[in-house]
């Protein structure tokens, strides 16, 4: 069965504290793809990032970075010297064709992260 | 500007009426998406269609009806039957070839 953890269901920190989120995730197919996306406040969810199962390679986008592990069935998440607009709901998704045809997204349940000034 | 746009963005209605959300995209996104979140719970899955006139329930379709007669509109309806409708709900498109979803704004409903 498919599955996406993210253990950590609320963080806080003050401003330019660095931060690590969490994602796990159990899958039995060899071809999957991983997902990051943000929800602000306003609610609207954006895409981070994505990542394929056969690569992984760590990678950095500005103060964003990510850590996929498939030896431990992990794709972590880190922001360096975070700021307030940082705030937000972070979710860590999964799909792979155990899915089925229909390529359905399996959804982590979201961290939410507080960046305090 | 490409994007996709739901609306409105809050929406009230009384217990027992049927309520239709609109999402519209103009990104020629072959698929859409339908999700309801609520606090704590993610996203869930409500409805998606691959393509015209085509769709498939997804986890949680009781209550829901959607259609999809035009390529870059996906309305979805919160029927009468839908015992819990009040919920953030989010559309979501994704081209052909391409893996990742893109969202709309959102709607808000609240069902009193």
């Amino acid at each position: 069965a498919q599955k996406v953890t993210q253990a950590q269901t609320e963080i806080s920190v003050v401003e330019k504290e660095d931060v690590t989120l969490d994602c796990v995730y159990e899958t039995r197919d060899t071809t999957y793809y991983l997902f990051w996306y943000k929800q602000p406040p306003s609610g609207e969810l954006v895409f981070l990032i994505r990542r394929n199962s056969f690569d992984e390679q760590n990678e950095i986008s500005g103060r964003y970075s990510w850590n996929f592990q498939k030896s431990t069935s992990s794709f972590n998440f880190t922001i360096t010297a975070s700021q307030v607009v940082d705030s937000a709901v972070y979710f860590c998704a999964l799909e792979s064709p155990e899915a089925g045809n229909n390529r359905k997204l399996i959804w982590g349940l979201g961290t939410s992260l507080a960046v305090n000034p | 500007d490409g994007g996709i746009t739901q609306s409105p963005k809050y929406l009230f209605r009384k217990e027992g009426q049927n309520v239709t959300l609109s999402c519209e995209q103009n990104l020629n996104h072959d698929a859409m998406y339908w999700y309801r979140q609520d606090p704590g719970q993610g996203l869930r899955l409500i409805y998606y269609s691959q393509i015209v006139n085509d769709f498939q329930k997804g986890d949680i379709a009781e209550g829901y009806s959607v259609s999809r007669e035009k390529k870059e509109s996906f309305p979805l309806t919160v029927t009468s039957a839908q015992k819990n409708p009040t919920a953030f709900y989010l559309c979501a498109s994704r081209g052909s070839g391409f893996y990742e979803q893109y969202f709309g704004p959102g709607t808000r409903l609240t069902v009193t």
